[in-house]
């Protein structure tokens, strides 16, 4: 079935750092990805999306590109703030289901 | 315009008891998927409905659990004769349609507690 291989966590950074959080999976077919991020106490909220191949997907600041030929959907932004804390997770769809990895909690200090 | 919607919030019950969840669509979506979050764990996938019909039931739990989602009304998931072991966060989420480009939204979640 699919799987996702996130980075462990928690990963530490002052704000104005640089983010990447990196992200493989394995998925029959052609799937779509995704980044969903997490709060604490709450759902899960859309971040970004990209749909096929060399698609960038971008919202808020943060970015990832479509990667097929290394199956990755790496997460990065230039600047993260505080109330970026949280916990992000990658996930591939595949023509019925999300498939989530464990996720990469991420804190922020001023 | 309201998102996914599911009741309770939290939910407390005894060993042996009956726990019903319940989840609400965003407006215009037909299609509901419910997942559920162990402690320090991502998300599993347990069951993808379309009114009155469920379509993959492949990470449901063979006993004690089952879904629902009524031609009327919002679609429930029900666990007989819970464990401690259900302790976990229980998540909705909708879609429009069905295919791999289209994004699932996420509702609050149900915290179930087990005693």
């Amino acid at each position: 079935g699919d799987s996702v291989t996130q980075m462990e966590g928690p990963v530490t950074l002052s704000e104005e750092a640089f983010l990447t959080i990196n992200c493989t999976y394995t998925a029959t077919g052609y799937p779509s990805l995704f980044w969903y991020v997490q709060y604490p106490g709450e759902g899960l909220q859309l971040l970004l999306k990209a749909t096929k191949a060399d698609d960038k997907g971008s919202n808020k600041g943060f970015e990832a590109t479509y990667r097929k030929e290394t199956t990755s959907f790496h997460l990065e932004k230039g600047s993260v703030q505080v109330s970026d804390s949280a916990v992000y997770f990658c996930a591939p769809r595949g023509y019925s289901t999300l498939t989530f990895g464990k996720g990469t909690m991420l804190l922020v200090s001023p | 315009n309201a998102g996914v919607m599911q009741n309770p919030r939290h939910l407390v019950r005894r060993r042996g008891q009956e726990a019903r969840l319940r989840c609400s669509p965003m407006k215009g979506h037909s299609h509901v998927y419910w997942y559920r979050q162990l402690p320090e764990e991502g998300l599993k996938f347990m069951v993808y409905l379309q009114k009155e019909n469920i379509i993959d039931e492949s990470g449901m739990p063979k006993e004690r659990f089952s879904a629902e989602f009524p031609k009327e009304g919002p679609s429930i998931l029900r666990i007989q004769q819970v464990v401690r072991g259900d302790s976990a966060a229980y998540f909705c989420a909708s879609s429009r349609g069905r295919g791999h480009q289209e994004t699932q939204y996420f509702g609050p979640g149900t915290r179930l507690l087990v005693l």
